[in-house]
């Protein structure tokens, strides 16, 4: 596609829920990065993937947290067990290779209520 | 423990000022540095990368420098306009691509 795509751009769930995010990337870019960004704050590094596998993981808080990148192209990241501090945008990028810049998506905001 | 400082965090001006915006990151191991903006609600839009061989990066009205040896990079902005409102974000790139980022500085351009 032309740029990188996130569902949904919303959304708002109850305390304890499953939600998952999806990122669709630029065609034809191997590297994908997921970010988290709070109020106020810039976005801080959640997981990276280079194709299929994750190269870096190390930014996921906890074991709520899981993304997949089956085929090397969308990606979802899933959390279970919603809490509010989950609350945040969470925006995703793509890349060739990551040398030369991302590409960030409008990200998706999520409410935990 | 890399750290990306911005400064300021705001910065409110009339339109047509000069104004520069100041990063400082705590590890000069650095691959690139990155000027982003980003528009409320909205994702990031990369303005300058700047490789760590380079010192400064220019595209229209931005210039950004990077200094390794003191830590420090600034993005420059000239002549400002109220269509330059908006969050500036600077992000320190390692070996392994992963973007580390500073804060922001809003920026309100005033008519």
């Amino acid at each position: 596609g032309a740029g990188v795509s996130q569902t949904p751009s919303n959304k708002v769930t109850e305390k304890g829920k499953y939600v998952e995010l999806r990122c669709d990337p630029i065609s034809g870019h191997t590297a994908l990065y997921w970010y988290r960004q709070s109020l106020g704050q810039g976005p801080e590094f959640l997981i990276y993937f280079q194709g299929t596998g994750a190269a870096d993981d190390s930014g996921l808080p906890n074991d709520r947290f899981f993304a997949v990148r089956p085929e090397g192209s969308v990606s979802t990241l899933k959390i279970q067990r919603t809490e509010r501090g989950d609350s945040a945008v969470y925006l995703c990028a793509s890349s060739f290779s990551g040398a030369e810049g991302y590409t960030f998506g409008s990200g998706t905001r999520l409410t935990v209520v | 423990k890399q750290e990306v400082t911005q400064i300021p965090a705001a910065l409110s001006v009339p339109e047509g000022e000069n104004l520069v915006l100041n990063c400082s990151f705590t590890d000069s191991a650095i691959y690139n540095l990155q000027w982003f903006r980003q528009d409320p609600g909205k994702g990031l839009t990369s303005l300058l990368l700047i490789q760590s061989s380079q010192r400064e990066q220019t595209s229209g009205r931005l210039n950004a420098s990077l200094d390794k040896s003191s830590g420090r990079s600034t993005l420059y902005i000239a002549a400002s306009q109220p269509g330059d409102s908006a969050t500036y974000l600077c992000a320190w790139m390692d070996s392994s691509y992963k973007l580390i980022f500073g804060s922001g500085t809003r920026l309100l351009v005033r008519p």
